[in-house]
Order: C-alpha cells, then sequence, then structure tokens
C-alpha cells in the first residue's frame, strides 16, 4: 500500500483481557518494527523483523507480549492478560532494512480499563 | 549503547523566526540519522534522512545538519509558521550494528505562536 497502515485505530479493552494489534508494511520493506508511546513518554522499541532472520525481541517488556509477522508482510502484536499499564499508542514502522528512513503508522492507542 | 539527547525539551517562539533544534549521539558510528515530527495524538512524520555520508539534507524551510565527529545533529526551521507547531523527534541506530532499531530522543515541543 501506499503507507503504514495500522488497526484498530482505538481500542478499549477490559484489565485481563488479550488484544491483538495489526501492522500492514509498505509493499517490498523488508523491515519491520513495533515502538510503544506511553503518554508523555519517549519512544520504546519493542520488537523488530528483518526478512527472514530471527526476530529482535529485545525490546519486548514482558512474556505477556509478543510478535508474529507472517510471509514477511503483515505483523501482528498480541499482548495477554492486559494491565493498566500496557495503556499506550503502539506504533509501527517499516523500511528497506538498515540504511534506509523508517515510515511509521499512524498507530493504536490501547486503553486498558 | 546508543543515547539521543535533544535541547532544549520545549521552545515557544513568535511566527517568522528561525530556529534550531539539537540532537545529540553517544555513538557515532552511524549509517544514517532521520528527523521526525509528531503532531499531538498522532503517528510520526519523516521530515528529513540524512546519511552519514551527507552533512546536510535540505527540504524547503527545513535544513538538517550532521557531525558525525562531535555526535551532534541540528534541524534549522526557517521563518517558523503556526502550523510548524509539534513535537520533533531525532533517532539514530544504534551504532555499528548495521540494520537494527532506531534509538530515538525525548524530542523537542515547538509552540509558533501568531
Amino acid at each position: 500500500g501506499a503507507g503504514v497502515s495500522q488497526s484498530p485505530s482505538n481500542k478499549v479493552t477490559e484489565k485481563g483481557k488479550d488484544v491483538e494489534l495489526r501492522c500492514d508494511p509498505i509493499s517490498g520493506h523488508t523491515a519491520l518494527y513495533w515502538y510503544r508511546q506511553s503518554l508523555g513518554q519517549g519512544l520504546e522499541f519493542l520488537i523488530y523483523f528483518q526478512g527472514n532472520s530471527a526476530p529482535d525481541k529485545s525490546g519486548l517488556p514482558s512474556d505477556r507480549f509478543s510478535a508474529e509477522r507472517t510471509g514477511g508482510s503483515v505483523s501482528t502484536l498480541t499482548i495477554q492478560r492486559t494491565q493498566q499499564e500496557d495503556s499506550a499508542v503502539y506504533l509501527c514502522a517499516s523500511s528497506f532494512g538498515g540504511g534506509y528512513g523508517y515510515t511509521f503508522g499512524s498507530g493504536t492507542r490501547l486503553t486498558v480499563v | 549503547k546508543q543515547e539521543v539527547t535533544q535541547i532544549p525539551a520545549a521552545l515557544s517562539v513568535p511566527e517568522g523566526e528561525n530556529l534550531v533544534l539539537n540532537c545529540s549521539f553517544t555513538d557515532s558510528a552511524i549509517y544514517n540519522l532521520q528527523w521526525f515530527r509528531q503532531d499531538p495524538g498522532k503517528g510520526l512524520t519523516s521530515l528529513l534522512l540524512i546519511q552519514s555520508s551527507q552533512r546536510e539534507q535540505t527540504s524547503g524551510r527545513l535544513n538538517a545538519s550532521l557531525d558525525k565527529s562531535s555526535g551532534r545533529s541540528t534541524l534549522y526551521i526557517a521563518a517558523s509558521q503556526p502550523g510548524d507547531s509539534a513535537t520533533y523527534l531525532c533517532a539514530a541506530p544504534p551504532g555499528a550494528e548495521y540494520g537494527n532499531k532506531l534509538v530515538f530522543g525525548a524530542g523537542t515541543i515547538l509552540r509558533v505562536k501568531s
């Protein structure tokens, strides 16, 4: 597509429920990144996919967080047993890989009540 | 470990002023540096990408420079307008490791008053 698409744009969920956030990167981009931005905070790296290589999961805050990327395209970030501290904007970006700029999606605002 | 710092944290200027936003990074073994803009409640919009072989990039009223030796980049905004009000973020790769995730500064919140 023309840009990075994220869905849903907003999600309100009850504490303890599981949520799935979707990212559809720019066609042809081999690298895909997930970041989190809590209210008033900077961007926190979560996970990074590059082609068929094993993902860099070093930023995932707990084992409740997981992500996959199917067919080298669409990615899903799953948060299990959500907690109130998971409330944030989850941003996805894609690029052609190292040396190329990132293009971000509009984000998913997650609110855990 | 790469650390990115942005100064000032916030800036308020009257319309028409030229201004400079500063970014510093601790690991100069970077292959590029990227500046973004974020409007309230929105995602990030890429403004300028400077490759390590370049010293500056220009887009309209924006000019970004890169000095790897000193670990600094600046974003220059000419003739500022109220529509420039946003948070400006600087991001650099984590060092010599190629193809890895960007490290972001905390941003500079810019307000341009009409």
